[in-house]
């Protein structure tokens, strides 16, 4: 069973265009949270939920808007998306906001955005 | 400059030690941990380390930690072609999420 599932997997579209990024945890964590790695592998924080409640937002676009229906899921929504979009998504849970050792982040296998 | 800093790529062959270096700027840092990615996956936490300690060992993972100098190193003993992966050194206050290196490809030949 896959406990931090993301769909889709492999997102190409072309700028301009509006997409989104489903989440899903089956591990009963209170905090959730977008990654986003771009092509250096560099990880930089986006959002964090806590309860379906934002805790973190950090420098990103207005284009990106998170929506956390419930505590077990965090979609990502991006409008008009630009070139500079392209990354990996990462979508990640823990048990504890700032996932401390006793509750480390579990992460989801990404989403490879490419904008044309 | 950057918030957590690490070397970029290591090459190593297949049964030496690799040591993998970070260095962090947040002194009041509670923990600091090791993440590791395989390719096509998320990252996975490796091992961890608190603040107060020098050092950790987990079976072939070594943990160390200097405090004073804000350097936090990683050791594989005996690395394993199944090793190589990229390697993230992170930190974070209480609270916080988690601040990633931009992390270390390790490539282990055989």
């Amino acid at each position: 069973d896959t406990a931090v599932s993301q769909t889709p997997k492999y997102l190409v579209t072309q700028m301009g265009n509006d997409k989104s990024i489903k989440c899903e945890q089956n591990l009963g964590h209170d905090t959730m949270y977008w990654y986003k790695q771009d092509s250096k592998k560099f990880l930089k924080i986006m959002f964090s939920y806590n309860n379906k409640e934002l805790i973190i937002n950090e420098t990103v676009p207005n284009r990106f808007s998170p929506k956390s229906p419930d505590k077990a899921h965090l979609n990502l929504h991006i409008n008009s998306l630009e070139l500079g979009d392209s990354a990996v998504y990462f979508c990640a849970s823990s048990i504890e906001q700032g996932a401390p050792y006793n509750s480390p982040l579990h992460f989801g296998n990404g989403t490879r955005l490419t904008v044309t | 400059g950057e918030d957590v800093e690490q070397s970029l790529f290591l090459s190593v062959r297949e049964g030496d030690s690799s040591v993998i270096n970070c260095t962090y700027t947040d002194s009041s840092s509670t923990y600091l941990y090791w993440y590791k990615q395989e390719p096509g996956a998320g990252l996975q936490l490796l091992t961890y380390i608190f603040s107060n300690m020098d050092m950790k060992q987990d079976q072939r993972l070594t943990v160390l930690l200097n405090k004073k100098d804000k350097h936090l190193s990683l050791r594989i003993a005996d690395t394993q072609t199944g090793d190589s992966a990229i390697y993230f050194c992170a930190h974070n206050q209480a609270g916080t999420a988690l601040i990633f290196g931009k992390g270390t490809t390790l490539s282990v030949s055989s």
